[in-house]
């Protein structure tokens, strides 16, 4: 079956200017999840979505995010004013959410730069 | 709070050898979950093993096998028989107690070069 998409692959915008990453998850999994991976780096976690239960935010560095999810299918990552230090590769990721079955799968990812 | 440590930021081994990655981690949750992933130069996250707390044996998926030594805190992946191939990026990463935790914290990554 599908894997999880993202769109775009590549954006490249000027500093100040809002930005919107988009993230389909695979078909019937429930929890989805952002990440940042900074050049040289690890992934940071954003934010996580499962089901119609608030979202955990813990993980957004600044109120300039946000993200939406509809129901249990796209999620958008917005970042309003964008910085050059927000330059990084947003990955998205979903999985069940059964025990056993949590194992996340992620997207090609979106490279931002911010110029 | 969770924390995963990798000590080894590169690693060059020959091909056909047999590798070991380290991975070492810390955690107050009672039951978790280690994973590995393989990061190519592509940039796509490749999941290649999991390993749960209770869990009895050692993961093995083809030629990963996962070292899972809970009292030490480690999980440590063996690649055996390595390919070119195989040349990428690692990354172990936890995931806490099954509801309220699951987001992943990953280590730094150790960069896996094969040589023929």
């Amino acid at each position: 079956g599908a894997g999880v998409s993202q769109s775009p692959s590549n954006k490249v915008t000027e500093k100040g200017k809002d930005v919107e990453l988009r993230c389909d998850p695979i078909s019937g999994h429930t929890a989805l999840y952002w990440y940042r991976q900074r050049l040289g780096q690890g992934l940071e976690f954003l934010i996580y979505f499962q089901g119609n239960s608030a979202p955990d935010k813990s993980g957004l560095p600044s109120d300039r995010f946000s993200a939406e999810r509809t129901g249990e299918s796209v999620s958008t990552l917005t970042i309003q004013r964008t910085q050059q230090e927000d330059s990084a590769v947003y990955l998205c990721a979903s999985s069940f959410y059964q025990i056993g079955k949590e194992t996340q799968y992620f997207g090609p990812g979106t490279r931002l730069l911010v110029l | 709070a969770q924390k995963i440590t990798q000590t080894q930021p590169g690693m060059f081994v020959q091909e056909k050898e047999a590798v070991t990655l380290d991975c070492t981690y810390d955690t107050s949750d009672p039951s978790y979950g280690l994973f590995w992933y393989k990061q190519p130069s592509s940039g796509e996250m490749i999941f290649l093993i999991y390993q749960g707390s209770y869990d009895q044996q050692n993961a093995t998926e083809g030629r990963y096998s996962l070292n899972f030594q809970k009292a030490r805190k480690s999980a440590n992946l063996v690649i055996s028989a390595s390919q070119l191939g195989d040349s990428a990026m690692y990354f172990c990463a936890m995931r806490g107690s099954s509801f309220g935790n699951e987001k992943l914290t990953f280590g730094t990554g150790t960069r896996l070069t094969i040589i023929p």
